[in-house]
């Protein structure tokens, strides 16, 4: 089966800890995206990386780090600066600027 | 970062009407692109639109990108309770392969 995977689908975090969310794709695609949306809110980009090795901040990058070691991944680390993460996560790839194809979400909620 | 508006951010009609949502950009677009997530999904692609003035229908859905290239429209003749969700446009093209979204506008359908 062709797609994007995110894993976990729900998340759960203590206050002052790192987690990390999985997003994999074998689509073989360029461009991988991270989203963050809140509810009854649009998607805003947090970051995004058009080829491996590389990646660019979005629109509310702080509190967040991204890595693309694998063109079939590109995991998101939301840390400890990041100050109001509970929201739901949407991992989507694309090849040049066709359609993005989403996973099903990582919904994040801090305890 | 770039600014994308969608009016309305919210509109309940009666199964049978017709629905319209706006999407308006500060800039030239070069690309526009239309998805669709039901609640407690996740985007899922509709449509791109390329070129100054294109009109575009999927059955009851039609599309239409501003001859300025700075708006475009999702119209819904004759909606029914399936197309419940929220409908986003976002925004592409360029070196930098950025996608951005708008702020969606949520639909809701009575039977």
């Amino acid at each position: 089966d062709g797609g994007i995977t995110q894993s976990p689908k729900y998340l759960f975090r203590k206050e002052g800890q790192n987690v990390t969310l999985s997003c994999e794709q074998n689509l073989n695609h360029d461009a991988m995206y991270w989203y963050r949306q809140d509810p009854g809110q649009g998607l805003r980009l947090i970051y995004y990386s058009q080829i491996v090795n590389d990646f660019q901040k979005g629109d509310i990058a702080e509190g967040y780090s991204v890595s693309r070691e694998k063109k079939e991944s590109f995991p998101l680390t939301v840390t400890s600066a990041q100050k109001n993460p509970t929201a739901f996560y949407l991992c989507a790839s694309r090849q040049a600027n066709t359609e993005a194809f989403f996973g099903q979400g990582t919904r994040l909620t801090v305890v | 970062g770039q600014q994308v508006m969608q009016i309305p951010q919210y509109q309940h009609v009666q199964e049978g009407e017709d629905f319209t949502t706006y999407c308006n950009s500060s800039t030239t677009l070069s690309n526009i692109q239309w998805y669709k997530q039901r609640p407690g999904g996740h985007p899922v692609f509709l449509i791109q639109l390329v070129k100054s003035g294109e009109v575009k229908k999927q059955k009851r859905l039609t599309f239409q990108f501003g001859e300025a290239k700075k708006n475009s429209s999702l119209h819904i003749t004759a909606t029914q309770t399936t197309d419940v969700g929220t409908y986003f446009c976002a925004l592409t093209g360029g070196a930098t392969n950025k996608l951005i979204f708008g702020t969606g506008t949520l639909l809701a359908v009575q039977p």
